[in-house]
């Protein structure tokens, strides 16, 4: 199956600090990518959607000016968490949309702001 | 826009009990239906997937589902579980097109020996 490769996978970064996760598609261009969010115990909720060379749509709730999206290729998307916080100690994970509309997912961020 | 429910928040069985969890989903039109699971401290996995044919899908590690479209379902089973079965099971729906999977809330499975 496609693979999708999600770094860093794991991060510690100071509250204030910005931190950016990439998400590559590695045998495959993927034009749509979308990002999740994982608290604990809890499922994945959509935090975006990021289509090449356009910008990315947005959830509602979520602050489009903290979660920074670039998807610059077909084989590239990054979130930035700008000015992070201890609130947003999560885990991401990055989805691709590969041939046939199959999603594959990344192996996942897990954020920890101190 | 769909939503996906899972009615089991935890369950627990003991190890070579039958399993089944129930997933219904809200959608009218076409959909694609998957099950993942979550082992502890672990990314997801695909078990399973039903995109069109025979709705009896057989996934991987004896994990199977059935889709029923009257019943707008995909439960999950597996007949005889293992300690190692152990972790969080979601159900996910996507429709065509450029859309993301939507997420259930997850079940938790405890399997005790």
């Amino acid at each position: 199956g496609a693979v999708v490769s999600q770094h860093p996978s794991r991060v510690i970064c100071k509250s204030g600090t910005s931190v950016k996760i990439e998400c590559r598609s590695l045998d495959f261009q993927a034009t749509t990518m979308f990002w999740y969010r994982q608290f604990p115990k809890q499922s994945l909720m959509l935090m975006a959607t990021s289509n090449e060379g356009s910008k990315a749509t947005y959830e509602q709730g979520v602050e489009k000016d903290k979660f920074l999206i670039n998807h610059a290729s077909l084989t590239l998307s990054t979130l930035t968490v700008t000015s992070a916080h201890p609130e947003d100690s999560s885990f991401y994970i990055c989805s691709a949309l590969g041939l046939g509309t199959e999603a594959f997912f990344g192996q996942g961020t897990r954020l920890t702001v101190v | 826009a769909q939503s996906v429910s899972q009615h089991n928040h935890h369950v627990i069985l003991s190890e070579a009990a039958s399993l089944e969890l129930g997933c219904n989903y809200s959608y009218g039109g076409t959909v694609n239906l998957f099950w993942y699971v979550q082992y502890p401290g672990q990314h997801l996995q695909l078990l399973l997937k039903y995109f069109s044919g025979d709705p009896l899908v057989k996934g991987i590690k004896g994990f199977e589902a059935e889709f029923i479209k009257s019943k707008f379902s995909f439960n999950l089973r597996k007949p005889s579980v293992q300690w190692s079965d152990t972790a969080e099971y979601f159900c996910a729906v996507k429709t065509s097109g450029n859309t993301p999977l939507v997420f259930g809330k997850g079940t938790r499975l405890s399997v005790i020996a």
